[in-house]
């Protein structure tokens, strides 16, 4: 069975600054999913940022991007110039890839709660 | 932009009693999923489903829980005895396979919070 860890309870980073949130994970599979889900205080899950595991090349989306290292099983998340608003639990997802009638359900870390200082 | 809805933001029961969660997915999305987070815990699959069956669920997923999409918009999670422990916030999912680039991106609701007294 695929795990998802997280071994970073709490981060804190001062606004502007840059910050990276750590994820490992463990599967036997070759082909998957990678997303990092934001869930602020009013407990939405907002995704963040996704990657497929074929692609070598890191995915990024604006002020985010993550440092994949398939070998290392290895999904880290970058925020740079961080701001008031990314304030949040972070979550680490994995996903197997599609088959058969199923899109696969997600396998979540147990989080990281980020802090942004003024 | 599209976005999943979920009623209600908050549900207040008595143990034992039966709960309707209903959730309304992105209107294309094919597939369907329910999750649960206990307060400071991590997010827990339940059930997903497609072509109007469950595809894959958890063992949480016991006989008490059951998942129905009566119409054309809504997708609806029932549990029929609620324990104590069934106290957390649910959330609904839904993701498409229209073969376009995101199609495996479950986009999730805002989430019911379920208090079971």
């Amino acid at each position: 069975a695929q795990t998802v860890t997280q071994s970073q309870p709490e981060m804190s980073v001062q606004e502007a600054e840059t910050v990276t949130l750590s994820c490992t994970y463990d599967t036997s599979e070759s082909d998957y999913y990678l997303f990092w889900y934001k869930q602020p205080p009013s407990r939405q899950m907002i995704l963040v940022i996704r990657q497929e595991a074929y692609k070598q090349q890191n995915a990024t989306e604006n002020r985010f991007s993550v440092n994949f290292q398939k070998a290392a099983k290895s999904f880290s998340l970058k925020i740079s110039d961080s701001q008031l608003g990314d304030a949040a639990m972070y979550f680490c997802a994995y996903r197997s890839m599609n088959y058969g009638g199923s899109q696969g359900n997600l396998i979540f870390g147990k989080g990281t709660k980020l802090s942004v200082k003024p | 932009e599209p976005e999943v809805t979920q009623t209600p933001s908050h549900q207040v029961t008595q143990m034992g009693q039966e709960v309707i969660l209903r959730c309304v997915p992105i209107s294309n999305h094919l597939y369907f999923y329910w999750y649960r987070q206990i307060l400071g815990q991590k997010v827990e699959f339940l059930v997903s489903f497609y072509n109007n069956e469950i595809s894959e669920k958890s063992e949480i997923f016991d006989d008490q829980f059951s998942v129905e999409r009566p119409d054309g918009s809504n997708f609806t999670l029932k549990i029929r005895s609620t324990k104590l422990e069934d106290s957390a916030m649910y959330f609904c999912a839904s993701s498409a396979n229209t073969g376009t680039l995101r199609t495996d991106t479950q986009y999730f609701g805002p989430g019911t919070r379920l208090t079971v007294l």
